[in-house]
């Protein structure tokens, strides 16, 4: 089946500092997702991309679809304490939309 | 209103018990999802329902038993669980379109002892 890794699996930073991190795919998608998910929360969307190359702002976050279509990218810039959580990526297991897979996540530490 | 509502928010029960977990929303949302979230790992997908009929089982034990009453609603019923049940349980609503993302609840904690 499909399976998604995320790189790094944590990361402790400063605040003020940018923030990437990385998700890869084992086969190709068609959707990328972008979730946070803060202690005792559900994951919140942060980022949709749907098209290969596509470049998606969302305040201080810009996710990155990648070429491929195997990868995407997230980055944080002027991280601040607000932004400490885990961050998941995700992509449709099936042409429908509704099943998808999440990678493990990347766990983001800040550090005032 | 953009939120999904869970209830309850923690619930502790025994093996033997029969509970129910709830989620609501007014979204307009025709399709409704429940995920399972062990600590520390990411959320799995257990049932999809799409304009109030399952699509999706992924293979839940049938201990778990899913309904959805009306297009904003839908329970989760749990019936002799397992202590390696105890996890997060997701509701989440979406489009019933290609690519949509999920909103999601805050989730129910449960412990089984």
């Amino acid at each position: 089946g499909q399976q998604l890794n995320q790189s790094p699996q944590s990361m402790f930073i400063q605040e003020g500092e940018d923030v990437s991190m990385n998700c890869t795919s084992s086969s190709i998608f068609n959707t990328w997702l972008w979730y946070k998910q803060e202690p005792g929360e559900g994951p919140v969307l942060l980022i949709a991309l749907y098209k290969a190359g596509e470049l998606t702002s969302n305040g201080r976050l810009t996710a990155q679809f990648g070429i491929t279509r195997k990868d995407s990218f997230l980055n944080i810039s002027a991280s601040i304490p607000s932004d400490v959580g885990i961050y998941f990526c995700a992509g449709p297991r099936d042409n429908y939309g509704q099943n998808f897979v999440f990678g493990p996540g990347t766990r983001l530490s800040v550090l005032p | 209103d953009t939120e999904v509502t869970q209830t309850p928010k923690h619930l502790v029960m025994g093996m033997t018990n029969k509970k129910s977990l709830k989620c609501e929303q007014h979204m307009g949302h025709r399709a409704m999802y429940w995920y399972k979230q062990k600590a520390k790992k990411p959320p799995e997908l257990m049932f999809v329902y799409s304009y109030e009929k399952l699509s999706i089982n992924e293979s839940v034990p049938s201990r778990f038993s899913p309904e959805c009453p009306n297009s904003s609603l839908l329970n989760l019923h749990l019936h002799a669980l397992q202590p390696e049940d105890s996890a997060l349980y997701l509701c989440a609503s979406s489009q019933v379109v290609p690519g949509g993302g999920y909103t999601f609840g805050s989730g129910t904690r449960l412990t089984v002892v």
